[in-house]
């Protein structure tokens, strides 16, 4: 079956510019979590979705950050007023049931960021 | 917080050479671990995970690991790589209790490199 679909898949900006950055996670999928994976960083937690509501941001390292999900399906990450620190890739990942630890979250291919 | 340590940066063997992957974790409660894998050029894929029970876990690909709950710990192992194995292997870690968000923190990862 279908994955988790994130686009575009390389994204290259200018320092400053808004950038949007899509995921659509696997269908009946009721959480959804972004990470980033920088180097020398590993991979980092942004936020949570479950459903539509975010009940933890607390990984989002400014508030140039911003993520929001509709339908209880796909969800943007907006990032305001690029820094050349937010180059990284950027993950989403989705599971069944996040309210329940043990389930398996499954990862799309990334947003490769590159601010110029 | 949370956080889960890999011993090796980069692993370099030899084709039928047996590995393990140190994974170290501090947090006080009920955990669940995963590892996951990365070939290169793909997404993050599950390879095992521990929740309760038999403590030696086994996953894909001829992977197994085993929680340490003494150690804090929940090494990698496989008695004889492939050539095919050559990937970045993360672990991670959630906190696991009912009502949990899930979101996972994981280790920098551990390049394997396989040599033919």
């Amino acid at each position: 079956g279908a994955g988790v679909s994130q686009s575009p898949s390389n994204k290259v900006t200018e320092k400053g510019k808004d950038v949007e950055l899509r995921c659509d996670p696997i269908s009946g999928h009721t959480a959804l979590y972004w990470y980033r994976q920088s180097l020398g960083q590993g991979l980092e937690f942004l936020i949570y979705f479950q459903g539509n509501s975010a009940p933890d941001k607390s990984g989002l390292p400014s508030d140039r950050f911003s993520a929001e999900r509709t339908g209880g399906s796909v969800s943007t990450l907006t990032i305001q007023r690029t820094q050349q620190e937010d180059s990284a890739v950027y993950l989403c990942a989705s599971s069944l049931d996040g309210g329940y630890s043990n389930q398996p979250q499954h990862f799309g291919d990334g947003t490769r960021l590159s601010i110029l | 917080a949370q956080s889960v340590s890999q011993h090796n940066h980069h692993v370099i063997l030899s084709e039928a050479a047996s590995l393990e992957l140190g994974c170290n974790y501090s947090y006080g409660g009920t955990v669940n671990l995963f590892w996951y894998v990365q070939y290169p050029g793909q997404h993050l894929q599950l390879l095992l995970k521990y929740f309760s029970g038999d403590p030696l876990v086994k996953g894909i690909k001829g992977f197994e690991a085993e929680f340490i709950k003494s150690k804090f710990s929940f090494n990698l192992r496989k008695p004889s790589v492939q050539w095919s194995d050559t990937a970045e292997y993360f672990c991670a870690v959630n906190a696991g209790y009912g009502g949990s968000q899930g979101n996972l923190i994981f280790g920098k990862g551990t390049k394997l490199s396989v040599k033919p």
